[in-house]
């Protein structure tokens, strides 16, 4: 069965420097999601792509935060430079085009020292 | 999500019991509602989901009901067995493109 993948899996930085998060999403799925997820809480979408397109990215810290899915499959979460307060688990999801069923990658827990 | 409340926060049932959670939301178009099971450390994953020309749906212990006019659908979970100790979240439609997720309950189920 496929699968979202995201790497690395656990990555640990200290506050100012940059990171780079990895998601390949299911193939032939259009959309892609961003999600962090803080201890605790259900995930917060950061940024939705339709294909290569930005289709949402109204909660997305724009000014540490940025996100790019070049060729509409494969995508990567940039952070520059990291918080304290970034420590979350970053996941990434993809579905079809409509507002259906997401598959959730593992993950990737980050904490910022 | 603004969109979706999920109660209770934490449940805790007897190993047999059956445990219930409920979430309601606001945005009366919605017309799919999944919900998930996140294990620790481990990724949500999809259990069971209800589209909007249903008002129940069943998937041996698990079941979810759907009422539109209040807005509600629950989770509903039968003769608990351990390995049903996670996290749930339910979601919805927030506008066309967006899942809106509750906030999640940790279910325990003693033994």
């Amino acid at each position: 069965e496929a699968e979202v993948a995201q790497s690395p899996r656990y990555k640990i930085t200290e506050k100012s420097q940059a990171v780079a998060f990895w998601c390949d999403p299911i193939s032939g799925h259009a959309t892609l999601y961003w999600y962090r997820q803080i201890l605790g809480q259900g995930p917060e979408l950061l940024v939705q792509f339709q294909d290569e397109s930005v289709v949402d990215d109204s909660q997305l810290p724009k000014d540490r935060f940025s996100a790019e899915r070049l060729k509409g499959v494969d995508s990567t979460l940039k952070i520059q430079p990291a918080e304290l307060g970034d420590s979350a688990m970053y996941l990434c999801a993809s579905g079809g085009r409509a507002v259906e069923t997401q598959y959730f990658g593992p993950g990737t827990r980050l904490l910022v020292l | 999500g603004e969109n979706v409340e999920q109660h209770p926060s934490t449940l805790s049932v007897q190993e047999g019991d059956s445990a219930v959670i409920k979430c309601t939301y606001s945005d009366s178009a919605s017309n799919y509602f999944p919900w998930y099971k996140q294990e620790l450390g481990k990724r949500p994953q999809l259990i069971i989901d209800i589209r909007s020309n249903v008002g129940e749906k069943k998937d041996q212990r698990i079941a979810v009901t759907l009422n539109k006019t209040a807005k509600h659908f629950s989770l509903h979970i039968t003769e608990t067995q351990p390995e049903d100790s996670a996290v749930y979240f339910c979601a919805a439609p927030l506008g066309d493109y967006k899942l809106s997720f509750g906030a999640g309950t940790t279910v325990t189920v003693r033994a």
